[in-house]
């Protein structure tokens, strides 16, 4: 069974830093380019970043550019997103998600809260 | 970056209607686009991918057609399973971006 499992949100203060990690289990990981999504309370999705398979591309949305790095541990099969300085308007919940061709795999996603 | 245009923004809809959704992208984007649908506090779900074909376990009454700047969903005939937030992905270019959204309620 496919399962990506997403953790490290949290309540946070406005300036401060943040890891999520995303755990995958069920497919080849390295095989699949990941990314994350985000979707503020009562709003819409919002792509946010991605990272090849081998981990050796990466690119942002604009508004997270210089202040998000996402990462990938392929021997731990884990997809990890740095945060650093959060503003009120990350507040979201932050979905991983795998493509790979015809596939398409989503985590329940993980809230995070930035307080000013 | 590609702005994609999704209308309408909401509908209502009885079962067994037929529902279309449109996204519009300010490039042409070839066939890269998906349709996903979202239930309330629950992830995304593809229904489509590359523009028409159908994810693995979608029902058939999902349909996707277009290519270049405009793009259709349709629901053959509604059911009340249906009743969501559908979204487009462009997958042609980064950033990748999502349309607005088309919330699909029950009339």
């Amino acid at each position: 069974e496919v399962q990506l499992v997403e953790s490290g949100g949290g309540l946070v203060q406005s300036g401060e830093s943040l890891r999520l990690s995303c755990a995958a289990s069920g497919f080849t990981f390295s095989s699949y380019a990941m990314s994350w999504v985000r979707q503020a309370p009562g709003k819409g999705l919002e792509w946010v970043s991605v990272v090849s398979g081998n981990g050796g591309s990466t690119y942002y949305a604009d508004p997270v550019k210089g202040r998000f790095s996402i990462f990938r541990d392929n021997s731990k099969n884990t997809l990890y997103l740095q945060m650093n300085s959060l503003r009120a308007e990350d507040t979201a919940v932050y979905y991983c998600t795998g493509d790979s061709g015809g596939k398409d795999y989503w985590g329940q996603g993980t809230l995070v809260t930035v307080s000013s | 970056d590609i702005q994609m245009t999704q209308s309408p923004s909401s509908l209502s809809a009885s079962v067994g209607d037929r529902v279309t959704i449109t996204c519009r992208a300010s490039q042409g984007i070839r066939n890269d686009l998906g349709w996903y649908q979202q239930k309330p506090g629950k992830a995304p779900k593809r229904l489509i991918y590359a523009a028409s074909s159908l994810q693995s376990g979608v029902p058939s009454r999902f349909s996707g057609s277009g290519s270049g700047t405009e793009f259709t969903l349709t629901i053959s005939s509604l059911q009340p399973e249906d009743f969501a937030t559908y979204y487009c992905l462009q997958q042609n270019s980064y950033p990748r971006t999502f349309g607005q959204g088309t919330k699909v309620e029950i009339k």
